[in-house]
């Protein structure tokens, strides 16, 4: 069975800290993308890659950086985190931008206090 | 105004309802996706569509690619199709609704 692990379901940080959230996929995706998920707003892009060391901003990139040195792996950093960042962090890893095998991660769910 | 909107935001049902979730969306697609997150959090994709209709169980997924339309039904409602459903569309990069809370009554 095809998948995307998410290192973690719930973590809680404190303000300021540095948080990596880390995704694997072990479908020999090309491309890998971080959402957040809030209440009444849906998903939004926050970074995706296309390739290996290869990465492009979404709609909401600010506070966030990633990192992709390996092709099934794809983690997002936050460098100082903020409350305004809790929310659930989603992972997913398609065969094409087309959507093609669009694959979710089951979640991080990131309590910033 | 969103690109993908689904009606209604929250729906509730009666075990054995027939269930119509709607999503209209504005721009030129490649396809339209039909997810299901479960309480937890994971994200599973039900469907993928770029014409017609497509069925699997007791889930329909139709969409009409000049009305800008898709309908996801469940026949058959269970408590076990509580759940939020989620559309999304593919047009270069994906876009999603914000989500159907659907709660299905024993």
């Amino acid at each position: 069975d095809v998948k995307v692990t998410q290192s973690s379901r719930y973590l809680v940080k404190r303000t300021g800290e540095k948080v990596f959230l880390e995704c694997v996929q072990d479908m020999d995706h090309e491309n890998m993308f971080w959402y957040r998920q809030d209440p009444g707003l849906g998903l939004r892009l926050i970074y995706f890659s296309y390739d290996v060391k290869m990465k492009e901003k979404g709609d909401i990139p600010e506070g966030y950086s990633v990192s992709r040195e390996k092709k099934e792996r794809f983690s997002l950093i936050l460098e100082s985190a903020s409350t305004n960042q809790t929310s659930m962090y989603l992972c997913a890893s398609s065969l094409s931008v087309g959507g093609h095998g669009y694959t979710f991660g089951s979640g991080t769910r990131l309590t910033v206090v | 105004k969103n690109e993908v909107e689904q009606s209604p935001q929250n729906l509730t049902a009666q075990e054995g309802e027939f269930i119509t979730i709607n999503c209209s969306y504005s721009v030129g697609i490649s396809a339209l996706h039909w997810l299901q997150q479960h309480p937890g959090g994971g994200i599973v994709s039900l469907f993928m569509l770029s014409s017609g209709k497509k069925k699997h169980g007791r889930l329909i997924a139709t969409i009409n690619i000049q009305e800008k339309h898709s309908s996801l039904h469940i026949t058959a409602s269970h408590p076990r199709d509580s759940a939020v459903y989620i559309c999304a569309v593919n047009n270069n990069d994906m876009r999603f609704g914000a989500g159907t809370r659907l709660t299905v009554k024993p």
